[in-house]
């Protein structure tokens, strides 16, 4: 399906464990982001990347991996996870360029729950 | 440091009654603003944006909103609400000069009474 999604949707897991969330979309867009949002502060930038092997970090990096070999795909990666990284995670891809007011557009969010 | 102020955490408006959701922003350099709607349980869906041009932009679903430089807003508006606007509104904003991230607002939860 055309679009932007994410897998897996829910995940319950332990402290310590690594834990990857992916991300895919259709619409070879350039730009991919990482949201984390939290009651009471939005959606805050982990990490995004400008093109396949691009990437750099956002507001709350720490604790967070992210790689792009391909231009579809943007796995967040949790290395050891901690319950403050309990959170809905949410991907979003933009197109290309300098564009002003270019959308971003999102995919529907994974629940993540650390216990 | 670029800031987003949503001031109003919770609003509750009657159906039918008109709708006003605040927006204030700190950026040191010309913004591009955003509006977006939260169903519970689902992503987030663009209602407006505005990069330049005329203040007064018109969105999906008969919201609208107005850009007011001098007082760093980005108000969202609506005449008449309806219970299915009932979800969480976040405002965003943007600069080419930061790389196009966006900054976002703590959100606003709309409630709509019967």
């Amino acid at each position: 399906d055309a679009g932007i999604t994410q897998s897996p949707r829910y995940k319950i897991t332990e402290t310590g464990r690594q834990v990857t969330l992916m991300c895919h979309q259709t619409w070879s867009h350039s730009y991919m982001f990482w949201y984390r949002q939290d009651l009471g502060h939005g959606l805050r930038l982990i990490y995004y990347s400008a093109a396949a092997d691009i990437t750099d970090k956002g507001e709350v990096p720490d604790g967070y991996v992210v790689s792009r070999s391909k231009t579809e795909n943007f796995p967040l990666t949790l290395e050891s996870a901690t319950r403050s990284q309990t959170s809905v995670y949410f991907c979003a891809s933009r197109a290309q360029g300098a564009v002003l007011g270019a959308e971003q557009y999102f995919g529907p969010g994974t629940r993540l729950t650390v216990t | 440091a670029q800031s987003v102020t949503q001031p109003d955490i919770h609003i509750t408006v009657s159906e039918g009654a008109s709708l006003e959701l605040r927006c204030n922003y700190s950026y040191g350099a010309t913004p591009y603003l955003f509006w977006y709607v939260q169903s519970p349980g689902q992503g987030l869906q663009l209602l407006l944006k505005y990069f330049s041009g005329d203040t007064l932009v018109q969105g999906i679903k008969g919201f609208e909103a107005e850009f007011k430089r001098s007082q760093s807003s980005f108000n969202l508006r609506k005449p008449s609400v309806h219970w299915s606007d009932a979800a969480e509104y976040f405002c965003a904003v943007g600069a080419w000069e930061y790389g196009n991230k966006l900054v976002f607002g703590a959100g606003t939860i709309l409630r709509v009474k019967s």
